[in-house]
């Protein structure tokens, strides 16, 4: 079992709407969770990075933790063409410091205008 | 500019070749990590680099892979008789250590290595 899965999609959305996208991990040792938006030929950009189970809100995107289930996902509200990107969840152990990023492979997004 | 620098952008290269992929990290930052994302495989953790230490090399596929980080700042990923199972996008990414808190890593726009 790979420790984190995510369904790569992909998934096709119109303009306005509420995407929802999720992962779930196998190592509850994992402390840190974050969200990456990758455009075609470029690096991960960083979107949300959380500690702790609840949510996290930033403009137009949520973050929501539930460690109890091993469940992290991503809301974005109000879609727009520019959201289309591959949206990669990631998790660390994070034992006293940094450690390597372990990811979903990705999910692939198009907002339709 | 203020982030992660890989060079070559590109790189086309002869099966048994060796290649050198190089990354300017963020300055200031002390840890630095090489990544590898491949079709079908997503990312995968290769090395990793935190100051001083000792490298943690427990990703590296085989031992064709080497990495080197000089004077605590730039990297240098080296492959060594390339092989087409090679072929991959290689992202470097670095963050700051601060006391015992953790930071985001940041990535550069990654190396495209084609094998022939």
């Amino acid at each position: 079992q790979k420790e984190v899965e995510q369904d790569p999609g992909p998934l096709s959305v119109p303009e306005g709407a509420i995407v929802s996208l999720n992962c779930t991990y196998s190592n509850s040792a994992f402390q840190y969770f974050m969200w990456y938006r990758q455009y075609s030929r470029k690096g991960p950009e960083l979107l949300m990075y959380t500690y702790s189970s609840g949510n996290k809100e930033d403009g137009r995107f949520t973050a929501q933790v539930d460690k109890s289930s091993k469940y992290i996902s991503l809301f974005i509200r109000d879609s727009q063409p520019s959201d289309s990107a591959t949206y990669l969840c990631a998790t660390e152990l994070g034992l006293g410091g940094n450690t390597p990023l372990v990811f979903g492979k990705g999910t692939r997004l198009s907002v339709i205008a | 500019g203020a982030g992660v620098s890989q060079s070559p952008s590109n790189k086309v290269t002869e099966k048994g070749k060796d290649v050198e992929l190089r990354c300017d990290p963020i300055s200031g930052h002390t840890a630095l990590y090489w990544y590898r994302q491949s079709l079908g495989q997503g990312l995968e953790f290769l090395i990793y680099f935190q100051g001083n230490s000792a490298p943690d090399k427990s990703g590296l596929p085989s031992d064709r892979f080497s990495a080197e980080r000089t004077g605590g700042s730039v990297s240098t990923l080296t492959i060594q008789r390339t092989q087409q199972e090679d072929s991959a996008v290689y992202l470097c990414a670095s963050s700051m250590r601060e006391g015992q808190g953790n930071q985001p890593q940041h990535f550069g726009d990654g190396t495209r290595l084609s094998i022939l």
